[in-house]
């Protein structure tokens, strides 16, 4: 199956700076890859995804990037706030478009 | 919110008897999931159905077994539960399956073997 591996595990950062979760996948015939935020005592929803044709996708302080090449995606957030702080996921599509792994999710602190 | 409805929320339940959790959706989705959310682990899949009566098995199906008799119900079934089945069981939802589209998440179920 798909083998997705993201990093860091926990990343704080203050108010106002950038933060970056990066995730790589193995299955080179992946074309789909959504990023989920988890707050506390909720479930995941998603903030954002990418398809295999595009390189980068933007919605407002969220940016997506891909790189099919070295089999790796990553969630930019800037300008932070407290808001953001939660947990973040990754995640890749394997056995065809049914079913997704997800990467073991990042805790991000937003620092006041 | 999409119309994904958990239950129950929290249970605990002793460790060799058998425990049902339930997932209700009203925005009739094709297919829907079963996941547990440990520390360390992140989201593991348990089971999966792509249709009525359809289903199959995720990355950690051992000790669980799921029916969808419904399009709207999926349940999810622990034959004789056990400690490590302690965990938060997450189910969801999507309309063209979660390698391709949005998946949608309940709230979860908080479950404790004891």
């Amino acid at each position: 199956g798909e083998n997705v591996e993201q990093h860091p595990s926990t990343l704080s950062v203050q108010e106002g700076d950038s933060a970056v979760i990066k995730c790589t996948y193995s299955d080179s015939a992946s074309n789909y890859f959504p990023w989920y935020k988890q707050e506390l005592g909720k479930g995941p929803q998603l903030i954002i995804d990418i398809r295999s044709n595009v390189g980068e996708k933007k919605d407002q302080r969220i940016a997506v990037t891909l790189n099919k090449t070295a089999k790796h995606f990553s969630l930019h957030i800037t300008e932070t706030q407290p808001e953001d702080s939660a947990v973040y996921f990754c995640a890749a599509p394997y056995g065809g478009y049914q079913k997704v792994t997800f990467g073991i999710g990042t805790k991000l602190q937003v620092i006041p | 919110d999409a119309g994904i409805t958990q239950s129950p929320r929290h249970k605990v339940t002793e460790t060799g008897t058998p425990v049902t959790l339930r997932c209700h959706q009203t925005e009739n989705h094709r297919y829907m999931y079963w996941y547990r959310q440990d520390p360390g682990h992140g989201l593991r899949l348990i089971h999966y159905s792509y249709g009525v009566k359809d289903t199959d098995k995720g990355e950690v199906s051992d000790g669980y077994s799921v029916s969808r008799s419904k399009t709207e119900d999926f349940l999810l079934t622990l034959e004789s539960a056990t400690s490590s089945q302690t965990s938060v069981y997450f189910c969801a939802i999507s309309e063209a399956g979660s390698g391709d589209t949005e998946a949608f998440f309940g709230q979860g179920t908080r479950l404790t073997v004891v």
